[in-house]
């Protein structure tokens, strides 16, 4: 049973489309994150949610728009996708008090845009 | 600020030497410290964590990492290399009240046979 899932583990699109990206955990996890691993596999936050509420916004373009239906859901929508859109996302989860629990992580969602 | 340096993106090592990977951090506040093991198109899994309440923290797959104060880094360490343990490493910070965990930029390891 997977704990944090994601999908589409592979996206390829053309620039200008919009995409979208799901991701679900059933860990109990109260917190979800957003992360973008580039090719030379730098990570960086992109969103995170605790109970539905949006907590951070790393100054993404609001392109990306991402959206909790509850608190095991995060999903995230891009719209005119460009070039430099095509990385990993990976979605993770936490518990507990804010930076102190392990993020548990997706397996990721590879993004070409062509 | 907090912040991540992990000196060297690539290590190689022989297998059964040691594996000594780098992670220096900078926080004005407690720092909790992670390590994570990315292999080949697969998410990040943690291999340990520390947290404050033993300096010296084991992980999983005989790994460790010792925090040291003084020296602001969180080194990790394995006594004997396998050739399982070729993947990319990643070492992480974050503080108590903050969502926000900061990545260092991976040091990619290679073992020799």
């Amino acid at each position: 049973d997977t704990a944090v899932s994601q999908t589409p583990k592979y996206l390829v699109t053309q620039m200008g489309n919009d995409k979208s990206i799901k991701c679900e955990q059933n860990l109990g996890h109260d917190t979800m994150y957003w992360y973008k691993q580039d090719s030379k596999k730098f990570l960086k936050i992109m969103f995170s949610y605790n109970n539905k509420e949006l907590i951070i916004n790393e100054t993404v373009p609001n392109r990306f728009s991402p959206k909790s239906p509850d608190k095991a859901h995060l999903n995230l929508h891009i719209n005119s996708l460009e070039l430099g859109d095509s990385a990993v996302y990976f979605c993770a989860s936490s518990l507990g008090t804010a930076g102190t629990g392990e993020l548990f992580f997706g397996e990721g969602s590879r993004l070409t845009v062509l | 600020a907090q912040s991540v340096t992990q000196l060297g993106s690539h290590v190689s090592v022989s297998e059964g030497a040691l594996v000594l990977l780098r992670c220096n951090y900078s926080s004005s506040v407690p720092p909790y410290l992670f390590w994570y093991v990315q292999y080949p198109n697969q998410g990040l899994q943690l291999l340990l964590k520390y947290t404050s309440a033993a300096t010296l923290v084991k992980g999983i797959n005989g790994f460790e990492a010792e925090f040291k104060k003084s020296e602001t880094s969180f080194h990790l360490t394995k006594p004997s290399a396998h050739m399982s343990d070729a993947a990319e490493y990643f070492c992480a910070v974050s503080h108590s009240g903050t969502y926000k965990y900061i990545f260092g930029t991976g040091t990619r390891l290679k073992v020799l046979a």
